[in-house]
């Protein structure tokens, strides 16, 4: 199946600066690419997904790079609040449309204030 | 906002028994699933169904077994509990295939 491999799995950063994730998938049928905010003691979210016929997409400070040839994608947050302090957790659908996700294993990001 | 509800939120056992966590939707979404969250595995697919009355293995099935007795439930069975089940458990649905999906907010098992 799907493996997802997610880097890094801790980052801090400052007030203000970008915090930038990465995410490698594997298989190249692949063509759906959520993201996941898991605040301590909550559910997971989605806040922002990418689909295999784009390359980028931004919601406000979100912005979703994918690439396809590397099997690459990434998350970028830019002006980062304290706010933003949470789990992060990126997912690559099955290539065969079944709806299954494989996530990985996640990034705790810390925004200093 | 779509609700999922899972029930029990907390729950201990006993190695042996029998375990069953339940999850309820409201949102006549088509696809459910159940997923294990252990610190660092990220999330799991246990276990998904695309309706009433069909269940799939996902990822990582050994152990458990589902039911979706009707479009809103979908429960995890556990039937022999072991310590490495010993877990947080979400449940989660969408409306189909590569949508967005609404999890619960999860059942911390323990099992001693």
């Amino acid at each position: 199946g799907e493996q997802v491999e997610q880097l890094p799995s801790i980052l801090r950063v400052q007030e203000g600066s970008s915090a930038s994730i990465n995410c490698s998938y594997e298989d190249s049928a692949s063509n759906y690419f959520p993201w996941y905010k898991q605040e301590p003691g909550e559910n997971p979210k989605l806040i922002i997904d990418i689909r295999s016929n784009m390359e980028r997409k931004q919601i406000q400070e979100l912005i979703v790079l994918l690439d396809k040839k590397a099997k690459r994608f990434s998350l970028h947050i830019t002006d980062t609040q304290p706010g933003d302090s949470a789990m992060y957790f990126c997912a690559a659908s099955d290539g065969t449309n079944t709806g299954k996700l494989t996530f990985g294993d996640g990034t705790v990001l810390t925004v200093k204030p | 906002e779509a609700a999922v509800t899972q029930s029990p939120r907390n729950k201990v056992a006993v190695t042996g028994g029998k375990v069953t966590l339940s999850c309820n939707q409201t949102n006549n979404h088509n696809n459910m699933y159940w997923y294990r969250q252990d610190t660092g595995h990220g999330l799991r697919l246990i276990h998904y169904s695309y309706g009433a009355g069909s269940t799939e293995k996902g990822d990582i099935p050994d152990g458990y077994k589902a039911s979706r007795p009707s479009q809103e439930n979908f429960s995890l069975i556990l039937e022999l509990a072991t310590p490495s089940q010993t877990s947080v458990y979400f449940c989660a649905s969408g409306h189909r295939e590569n949508e967005r999906l609404f999890f619960g907010h999860g059942t911390k098992l323990s099992v001693l």
